[in-house]
């Protein structure tokens, strides 16, 4: 299996810009994650998905940030407008029910940098 | 609300020595606990987690930890350290029971590891 797949790898923006991240899951896999890593605040969850649907989206930071789940296998991340203080890593993670939904299977990231 | 508390920012080790890594929790019940592992410029990758049952737990790559109720504790050993072993770890909880869905995570350990 290829693992979650993220693009892109890098990001360069400038403030204000809007910026698309996208995923591909496991398949299989009917929870779909999106992270945030920073220095400052750790890894925090954004929102996560099951089946394709929201579940819990109270971990976007304010509504400059959007995601979609329009099938099994991408979802997408979006700033609009991007500031400054977004640049972070973006991670997003699949899971399966017979794992369990804890355990949770991370791409390799985006990293973004807004200037 | 849960929180994870890893102590220790950075631990530097001689290669072949043993390795401990910290990891205190808060949570109204037991809850799910996990530690995963982050090299350079990838993903997170899951070492091992503890649901219930035996609270020494062996994982990937020879980890272990223990889970330890009266202390809020889930520490990480290995009792001899590789160079590859040098990375940053995580230590992360779930609510546990149905709906566990939402990861927390502790803040990390950077492990260097001296030839």
């Amino acid at each position: 299996d290829a693992g979650v797949i993220q693009s892109p790898r890098h990001e360069v923006t400038e403030m204000g810009q809007e910026v698309t991240l996208r995923c591909k899951p496991i398949s299989g896999h009917d929870y779909l994650f999106w992270y945030r890593q920073t220095m400052m605040r750790g890894l925090e969850l954004l929102i996560y998905f099951n089946n394709n649907v929201p579940i819990d989206d109270s971990g976007m930071p304010e509504d400059r940030f959007s995601a979609k789940m329009p099938n099994a296998s991408f979802s997408t991340l979006k700033i609009q407008p991007s500031e400054p203080r977004d640049s972070a890593v973006y991670f997003c993670a699949s899971s399966y029910p017979a794992g369990g939904p804890e355990t949770q299977y991370f791409g390799p990231g985006t990293r973004l940098l807004v200037l | 609300a849960q929180s994870v508390t890893q102590p220790d920012i950075h631990i530097t080790v001689s290669e072949g020595a043993s390795l401990e890594l910290r990891c205190n929790y808060s949570y109204g019940a037991t809850p799910y606990l996990f530690w995963y592992v982050q090299s350079p410029g990838q993903g997170l990758q899951l070492l091992l987690k503890y649901f219930s049952g035996d609270t020494l737990v062996q994982g990937i790559k020879g980890f272990e930890a223990e889970f330890k109720r009266s202390q809020s504790s889930f520490n990480l050993r290995k009792p001899s350290v590789h160079w590859s072993d040098a990375a940053e770890y995580f230590c992360a909880v779930a609510p546990s029971g149905a709906g566990s869905y939402q990861l927390t995570f502790g803040k990390g350990t950077k492990l260097s590891v001296i030839p």
